[in-house]
């Protein structure tokens, strides 16, 4: 059975700060992953997706890694700001039939002013 | 063009009371899913439809819990006889057809239920 992890569960950092963010699962068999933010209130807005036979993604000042063979993944934001401030969630896409995510618990990024 | 989108945003029930959440996927999208997010549990896969074929509902926690997928497009959550475990916030994604490893799940904003 799939499970995501997600470390820290919570971090705080001054604007500006280049931060990473962690997510491990414990099948190796995936399809893709994808890393979320969700904002208070809201749903989830997709920022990357990595594909199983890929190692990284990159929009803008984020970069996504992904080494199936020991489980984890990584989101890199680059110069921090205010409005990064949000939940972040990793989802590993399951094989089978069907395409369901299993989601990570999420880490809450506050980014100080 | 338009993302996901549910109804309603918020609904607050009486316990015992049946509910039913709507999702409308993205147009062309075939593949629809529910996920249910809750403070105790994170979020959690409740059922996926692809096209014309039979949905896995393996993620449905009860019995109570039922959902269609009317013309292959608009889906509909239903909850009977709703206990107060049942509130969080219910989440609707879709993405292209077939199991392809590059095929984004693009969400919709959610319906948060509440059952006093």
């Amino acid at each position: 059975k799939q499970e995501v992890t997600q470390i820290p569960a919570a971090l705080s950092v001054p604007e500006g700060e280049n931060l990473v963010l962690n997510c491990s699962f414990t099948d190796s068999a995936i399809y893709n992953l994808q890393w979320f933010r969700q904002d208070p209130g809201k749903g989830l807005t997709s920022l990357l997706l990595i594909q199983s036979s890929q190692r990284e993604q990159t929009s803008g000042r984020l970069n996504a890694s992904l080494d199936k063979s020991s489980g984890r993944s990584t989101l890199y934001i680059a110069a921090s700001q205010p409005g990064d401030s949000a939940t972040y969630l990793c989802a590993a896409r399951t094989g089978g039939a069907t395409n369901k995510l299993i989601f990570g618990t999420g880490t809450l990024l506050a980014v100080q002013p | 063009g338009a993302g996901v989108s549910q109804s309603p945003s918020n609904k607050v029930t009486e316990k015992g009371k049946d509910v039913e959440l709507r999702c409308d996927p993205i147009s062309g999208h075939t593949a629809l899913y529910w996920y249910r997010q809750s403070l105790g549990q994170g979020l959690e896969f409740l059922i996926y439809f692809q096209g014309n074929s039979a949905p896995d509902k393996s993620g449905l926690p009860s019995d109570r819990f039922s959902a269609e997928r009317t013309g292959g497009s608009v889906s509909t959550l239903t909850i009977q006889r709703t206990q107060q475990e049942d509130s969080a916030v219910y989440l609707c994604a879709s993405s292209p057809a077939g199991v392809r490893a590059d095929n984004e799940q693009f969400f919709g904003p959610g319906t948060r239920l509440t059952v006093l």
